[in-house]
């Protein structure tokens, strides 16, 4: 059974800075970990995946690191936006068919 | 690249009312999974499909629920008796088959909620 923390569970912070969100995770037998965003109401965006022989995946102003060992994985917003508003979600995945497991996520509003 | 489409957006019914929800996956994608979300709470993995087999079933998959993806292509989730508790969003995602680097992408949800 995967079990899935992500710390903090909310944040608010002025635009501009820069933010680090934190997913530990219980059975680092994963071949992999998704990151996503959701903003209300609606579905789940997928931000990054990064596969468990990589240590760091970016994009753009995203940087996710992947530490399997300690079951522990981080993702960097540079650069906050007031558009980076929204709830993130880290989701190792459990058994062969990469089925998800989810955190509470952390919720996340950037002040102009 | 029309991404994973569910139908209805929301869905307004009775309790003990039988419900159906359709998802249409990326064209290509092998890979459906459904997942229900309840309010403040990541989501919770339900059922997932390879082509037309039902490969997977959470124990939250009473058996009130049912899902079929008949020709490998779309799906339906259906609840039968609808109970107060089942009032939840619920997600469809797809994805490629094999190895550890096929992403999962999420349609916007139907939203249900039992009167």
């Amino acid at each position: 059974k995967q079990e899935v923390t992500q710390i903090p569970a909310a944040l608010s912070v002025p635009e501009g800075e820069n933010l680090v969100l934190n997913c530990s995770f219980t059975d680092s037998a994963i071949y992999n970990l998704q990151w996503f965003r959701q903003d209300p109401g609606k579905g789940l965006t997928s931000l990054l995946l990064i596969q468990s022989s990589q240590r760091e995946q970016t994009s753009g102003r995203l940087n996710a690191s992947l530490d399997k060992s300690s079951g522990r994985s981080t993702l960097y917003i540079a650069a906050s936006q007031p558009g980076d508003s929204a709830t993130y979600l880290c989701a190792p995945p459990l058994g062969a068919g990469n089925m998800l497991t989810f955190g509470g996520g952390t919720r996340l509003m950037v002040k102009p | 690249d029309t991404g994973v489409s569910q139908n209805p957006r929301h869905k307004i019914t009775k309790r003990g009312q039988n419900v159906t929800f359709r998802c249409d996956p990326i064209s290509e994608h092998n890979r459906l999974y459904w997942y229900r979300q309840t309010l403040g709470q990541g989501p919770e993995f339900l059922t997932y499909f390879q082509n037309e087999a039902q490969l997977e079933k959470s124990r939250l998959l009473s058996d009130r629920f049912s899902a079929e993806r008949p020709k490998g292509s779309f799906s339906t989730l259906e609840i039968q008796r609808t109970e107060q508790g089942d009032s939840a969003m619920y997600l469809c995602a797809s994805s490629l088959s094999g190895g550890g680097n096929q992403p999962q992408h999420f349609g916007d949800g139907t939203r249900l909620s039992i009167l």
